[in-house]
């Protein structure tokens, strides 16, 4: 979706390295997430935010930190990067939680940790 | 969180009626179940989302039985586009969960 983006959508980095990873959105919408993607797998959250101020673990939050800037912004981080991060990482947003509220994807960043 | 059970994959050919079946024994009283739409290497897509009985919209159709332990995913006349992995969500992150999963989902692949 448009209106999900995220930066780099590709990168290659070394094991150690201090990584972050961008996501914008204009939907105005209060609610941001990060998932990763291992090959042939399902996603698994990472952390979400309900609002500037809300920051939660998911399930796999272990090596991972988050910064919402602002409502438009969720940046994730690696502090130390390490092979087992190799993934496709997705931002989605919502407008809220329940019946109708879909959530909506950016096109994802290829992560890479040699 | 209700865990789900979905086919690994299913096959069809062009201009049939697909129908995939997730099953979720243990799902709660608020949980919504979402079924998301899924190319390689771009994010999931929603298609649709229901409490009970039947939804359709201009997509696709979920059906759900009264006692909400499965649901099944319809998509008419399926194209080659629809080749693509389909997962069931059951839950409501708004619940508080923290493990929403998408699970390994259903590969669909359509043929000519």
């Amino acid at each position: 979706d448009a209106d999900v983006t995220q930066t780099p959508r590709n990168r290659i980095t070394k094991t150690g390295k201090r990584i972050m990873l961008e996501c914008s959105q204009t939907k105005g919408h209060d609610r941001m997430y990060w998932y990763r993607q291992d090959p042939g797998l399902g996603l698994q959250l990472i952390y979400y935010s309900f609002d500037v101020k809300d920051i939660n673990k998911g399930e796999i939050s272990d090596g991972y930190s988050v910064s919402r800037q602002a409502q438009a912004k969720f940046s994730l981080s690696l502090e130390s990067a390490i092979p087992n991060q190799t993934a496709l990482y997705f931002c989605a947003t919502s407008k809220g939680t329940g019946m109708g509220n879909e959530q909506f994807f950016g096109p994802g960043t290829r992560l890479t940790v040699l | 969180l209700a865990k789900t059970t979905q086919p690994i994959s299913m096959d069809s050919y062009e201009g049939q009626e697909v129908n995939i079946t997730c099953s979720h024994n243990n799902i709660a009283t608020n949980d919504y179940i979402t079924w998301y739409q899924q190319f390689p290497s771009q994010g999931p897509r929603f298609i649709i989302q229901g409490y009970k009985t039947k939804v359709t919209n201009e997509v696709a159709s979920l059906f759900i039985p009264a006692d909400r332990k499965s649901s099944t995913l319809s998509l008419p006349r399926v194209s080659l586009s629809d080749t693509a992995v389909y997962y069931c969500l059951v839950g409501d992150i708004g619940s508080g969960y923290s493990t929403l999963t998408f699970g390994k989902g259903t590969m669909l692949l359509v043929s000519p």
